[in-house]
């Protein structure tokens, strides 16, 4: 039982270069997350999904899309990188409410 | 705006002991509370919850606490063991669709 799975594990970009990490799930959830996780900030929402074909913005979606075409899918775009946006990014996702997210071991990023 | 805060970056307890992590909320519309445990190179892992209509929620070793007068809730582990060792974070949500987390506090178990 997989699930939720990050692709890739580990990335380093050049800024300005583009990219889509994949989050899969296999748990057949409605709700799925991006989240990045900064050095003393926690955790933050960049954006999420209620349902398939749905997306809304978090806390910090500047600089990121989504897309979610498929229930198990979830991916997170970066269209131009830039060094602000290396980070450890998580997946998550629950089957309803909110309460209860399962993650993604993650994908830590790095731009140069 | 932290609307959830907490203030302890790292906490360190004896092996056996209790430990005690603190979480504090300004939002009043906060009706969940959750707390997360994280390893390194992993995913956070749900722990425990509370709802608002509660002020205590026990878990085997694990219990949350929630004052909502004081708008603080706390975890504590008893007895404490070296597994317990990781971050734990809090998080809050008002019947919507998002969690709002904490900063986390590292836990390290003395053996």
């Amino acid at each position: 039982n997989a699930g939720v799975t990050q692709t890739p594990k580990f990335r380093v970009l050049k800024t300005g270069q583009s990219m889509t990490l994949l989050c899969a799930q296999d748990m057949n959830h409605e709700y799925m997350y991006w989240y990045r996780q900064d050095p003393g900030m926690g955790l933050r929402l960049i954006h999420y999904s209620v349902g398939e074909g749905t997306t809304a913005k978090g806390e910090v979606p500047d600089g990121y899309n989504v897309s979610r075409l498929k229930k198990q899918n979830f991916l997170l775009g970066l269209e131009s990188a830039a060094p602000s946006q290396t980070s450890v990014y998580f997946c998550a996702s629950s089957y309803r409410e909110p309460h209860i997210q399962y993650f993604g071991a993650g994908t830590r990023l790095s731009v140069l | 705006d932290q609307q959830v805060k907490q203030n302890s970056p790292s906490l360190s307890v004896q092996e056996g002991r209790i430990s005690i992590l603190n979480c504090d909320y300004t939002n009043s519309m906060f009706d969940y509370f959750l707390w997360y445990k994280k390893y390194p190179a992993e995913g956070p892992t749900f722990l425990i919850s509370i709802s608002s209509i509660k002020d205590k929620n026990e878990d085997g070793r694990f219990t949350v606490f929630l004052n909502k007068s004081a708008k603080h809730l706390s975890l504590h582990i008893v007895p404490s063991q070296p597994g317990d060792s990781a971050v734990y974070f809090c998080a809050a949500t008002f019947g919507n669709e998002k969690l709002t987390f904490g900063t986390g506090t590292r836990l390290t178990i003395i053996p």
